[in-house]
C-alpha cells in the first residue's frame, strides 16, 4: 500500500511562474482533499472532490488557484501566477466516501515562491 | 461545526501516560470527536474518533465526558516518537461533513 503520493516534494519557483502540484490518492478512495499549511493560518482546506467532482472549493484563496481531478487516480492543484504569499506546504489527502471515514494524508509539497 | 479548545502545549515524560484535553462545549448530539496528530514535517495522521462512548485502539484511548462537552486523548505509554501536534476536531454528519477543520492543536513534547 503506497499511501497518498504527492509530487514534487519540494518546489522553488519565482513570482509569476506557474506551479502545478500533483497527487495520486490511495486506490479505491473516492474522496480527495487539498489542504494548505502555513505558520500564520495553520492547516486549511482548499477544495475537495467526491468521485472526481469538486464538492466544495470555498477554501480556494482566489482565481489564481485551480484544481482538477480528471480521473480517480490523479489530481492537480495549479497556481498561476504564483506569488510569494503562496509559499506553504500543500497536502493532499484521500478517503473512502462517507462522513466519518478517516483521511489519509500525503507527505506534502513544500512550495517556496521567491 | 462545534469549536474546540485545546492547550497550546504540553510536556510528558517518556514511558508515562500523556493526557491531552479538549473542550467542545457547543457540540451537538450527532457530532463526532476526532483526533489527528502531525509529526514534524509529515502529513496529519488519524488517531481515533468517538461519539459518546469511550474508545480504544492500538494507538490511544478516547474518553468523552457524559455531557460530551469535553474529551481526553490518552497515550498510555508515550514515546519520543509521539512528539507531535495533536488536533481535536468535531465533525458534523450534515452536508460537508467530509471536511476536517483544524484548529491550532496541542504541541506535545515527550521528554527522555
Amino acid at each position: 500500500d503506497a499511501g497518498v503520493i504527492q509530487s514534487p516534494r519540494h518546489e522553488v519557483t519565482e513570482m509569476g511562474q506557474e506551479v502545478t502540484l500533483r497527487c495520486k490518492p490511495i486506490s479505491g478512495h473516492n474522496s480527495l482533499f487539498w489542504y494548505r499549511q502555513t505558520m500564520m493560518r495553520g492547516l486549511e482546506l482548499l477544495i475537495y472532490f467526491n468521485n472526481n467532482v469538486p464538492i466544495d472549493d470555498s477554501g480556494m484563496p482566489e482565481d489564481r488557484f485551480s484544481a482538477k481531478m480528471p480521473n480517480a487516480s490523479f489530481s492537480t492543484l495549479k497556481i498561476q501566477p504564483s506569488e510569494p504569499r503562496d509559499s506553504a506546504v500543500y497536502f493532499c489527502a484521500s478517503s473512502l466516501p462517507g462522513a466519518y471515514n478517516e483521511q489519509f494524508f500525503g507527505p506534502g509539497t513544500r512550495l517556496t515562491v521567491l | 461545526d462545534a469549536k474546540t479548545t485545546q492547550p497550546p502545549s504540553m510536556d510528558c515524560a517518556e514511558g508515562r501516560a500523556a493526557n491531552l484535553p479538549c473542550n467542545h462545549s457547543t457540540i451537538s448530539g450527532n457530532e463526532y470527536v476526532y483526533w489527528y496528530r502531525q509529526i514534524h514535517s509529515q502529513g496529519p495522521q488519524y488517531i481515533i474518533h468517538g461519539l459518546k462512548n469511550n474508545e480504544t485502539n492500538e494507538m490511544a484511548s478516547l474518553i468523552i465526558t457524559e455531557d460530551r462537552k469535553s474529551s481526553t486523548l490518552i497515550l498510555p505509554h508515550a514515546t519520543l516518537r509521539d512528539t507531535a501536534v495533536y488536533y481535536c476536531i468535531v465533525r458534523s454528519p450534515q452536508g460537508g461533513s467530509e471536511k476536517l477543520v483544524f484548529g491550532k492543536g496541542t504541541k506535545l513534547t515527550v521528554n527522555p
